[in-house]
């Protein structure tokens, strides 16, 4: 079965810090993998994404995530967190990587920055 | 513009009440979702529609019915609704174009008491 994990609920970093959110993933196959971002009283927003090739991605806002095929993880980074990162973010999985698909999410990533 | 809109943002309906949630997109989107979000179980699909009256269940979809009868309309309807569909509602679209990108609407907040 096809599953997503993020197994930390909430991060806490201080303004300036590097940040890293771990995403783990279950699938036979590679899949394409998403990170989202859910800012407050709104909806979620694409990050960035992975289909194939290079598996370093580049997102907004400066996000990055790492793609591992060995680890089965996809993990977002930043290398210096702005207290405006404030938000929920949400890794998800697209089994067949077409239109119409379900995407499956994990239960997200509270983050909080520190000024 | 591309946006996904969805009406009401904010709704308290008494349990047995019907509920209409309503979402539009101006993309001319070929898929369209409907997802809610509870704390601590992330988002759930409810329904998904491939077109214009082709529309599957998604992981959660007793209690709730869905219509599209236009491709940049899609609703989401609660016939009798309980307390225990308190939630979040999101609709979302996306298209082979976009690989399977979602694009998201801000919510819907049903309250049911």
């Amino acid at each position: 079965a096809q599953s997503v994990t993020q197994p930390d609920a909430r991060v806490t970093v201080s303004e300036g810090a590097s940040l890293q959110l771990r995403c783990k993933y279950s699938y036979s196959a590679t899949p394409y993998l998403f990170w989202y971002v859910q800012y407050p009283r709104q909806g979620l927003q694409l990050l960035l994404k992975y289909y194939s090739g290079d598996p370093v991605v580049q997102g907004v806002n400066s996000f990055e995530a790492e793609f591992s095929k060995s680890n089965s993880s996809f993990h977002l980074q930043k290398a210096s967190v702005h207290w405006s990162d404030s938000a929920v973010y949400f890794c998800a999985l697209s089994p067949y990587g077409s239109s119409g698909n379900k995407l499956i999410f994990g239960i997200g990533t509270l983050l909080s920055v520190k000024p | 513009d591309m946006k996904v809109t969805q009406m009401p943002r904010y709704l308290i309906k008494r349990m047995g009440e019907n509920v209409l949630l309503e979402c539009g997109q101006d993309m001319s989107h070929e898929t369209m979702y409907w997802y809610r979000q509870d704390p601590g179980l992330g988002l759930q699909l409810i329904y998904i529609s491939y077109d214009v009256d082709s529309n599957s269940e998604g992981d959660i979809p007793k209690g709730y019915r869905v219509s599209r009868k236009k491709r940049e309309h899609f609703s989401l309807i609660l016939d009798s609704a309980k307390t225990n569909q308190t939630s979040v509602y999101f609709c979302a679209s996306s298209s082979p174009g976009t690989g399977n990108t979602l694009y998201f609407g801000e919510g819907s907040r049903l309250i049911v008491v």
